[in-house]
């Protein structure tokens, strides 16, 4: 079974500062990674992903995430956050490979930007 | 544009009345997914389907019920067997297998 932990329900931040918005995973293979957003009453939008290559990996809107195999980590980072970053991010996780199964979602966290 | 359409955006209902929720992709994708969402649980996956005429059960997949008789639509409906039916429900698609996944806006239940 595949499992991913956001051990933070909410980041708080001050404009301009660096953010980090935590994700680790359990996958029995390679992991396929993924950082989503959501904005009130709307889907998800997606970020970043992570399937294989250069562990830091560019994403939307100035985001980046690093892929560290040793800590089965994919934290989201940016260097200077905006009020606009403020929202409910996901992070999620499959196993590398064919097949049509689903992703596996964290439970998310709320990054709130302070003026 | 090509996206993915959930309607309606809010629908109420009785307790005990089934329900459909509608998503229809014009991406072109073969795979389909619904997720339930509920505040601080993060998304459950209720079915998926992978080509027409066929979809696998989710991890939540008890009271719900899904058809894929067209490429494009993926309906679920709600049945009165589902326990806790008010949610947020998310419809999404992807095309390959390392591809991510696109989402339609939601319908957000509410059951009574």
């Amino acid at each position: 079974a595949q499992s991913v932990a956001q051990p933070e329900d909410q980041v708080n931040v001050a404009e301009g500062n660096p953010l980090t918005v935590k994700c680790t995973y359990s996958v029995s293979g390679n992991p396929y990674l993924f950082w989503y957003v959501q904005y009130p009453n709307r889907g998800l939008q997606f970020l970043l992903k992570y399937i294989t290559g250069d562990n830091l990996v560019k994403g939307s809107y100035g985001f980046e995430a690093e892929f560290n195999k040793s800590q089965t980590s994919f934290h989201l980072k940016k260097p200077s956050a905006l009020v606009s970053d403020s929202a409910l991010y996901f992070c999620a996780v499959r196993l590398g490979g064919g097949g049509a199964d689903g992703l596996t979602f964290g439970k998310g966290t709320h990054l709130i930007i302070q003026p | 544009d090509g996206g993915i359409t959930q309607s309606p955006k809010y629908l109420f209902r009785k307790e005990g009345q089934n329900v459909t929720l509608s998503c229809e992709q014009n991406l072109n994708h073969d795979a389909m997914y619904w997720y339930r969402q509920d505040p601080g649980q993060g998304l459950r996956l209720i079915y998926y389907s992978q080509i027409v005429n066929d979809f696998q059960k989710g991890d939540i997949a008890e009271g719900y019920s899904v058809s894929r008789e067209k490429k494009e639509s993926f309906p679920l409906t709600v049945t009165s067997a589902q326990k806790n039916p008010t949610a947020f429900y998310l419809c999404a698609s992807r095309d390959r297998a390392n591809s991510p996944l696109h989402f339609g806006n939601g319908t957000r239940l509410t059951v009574t």
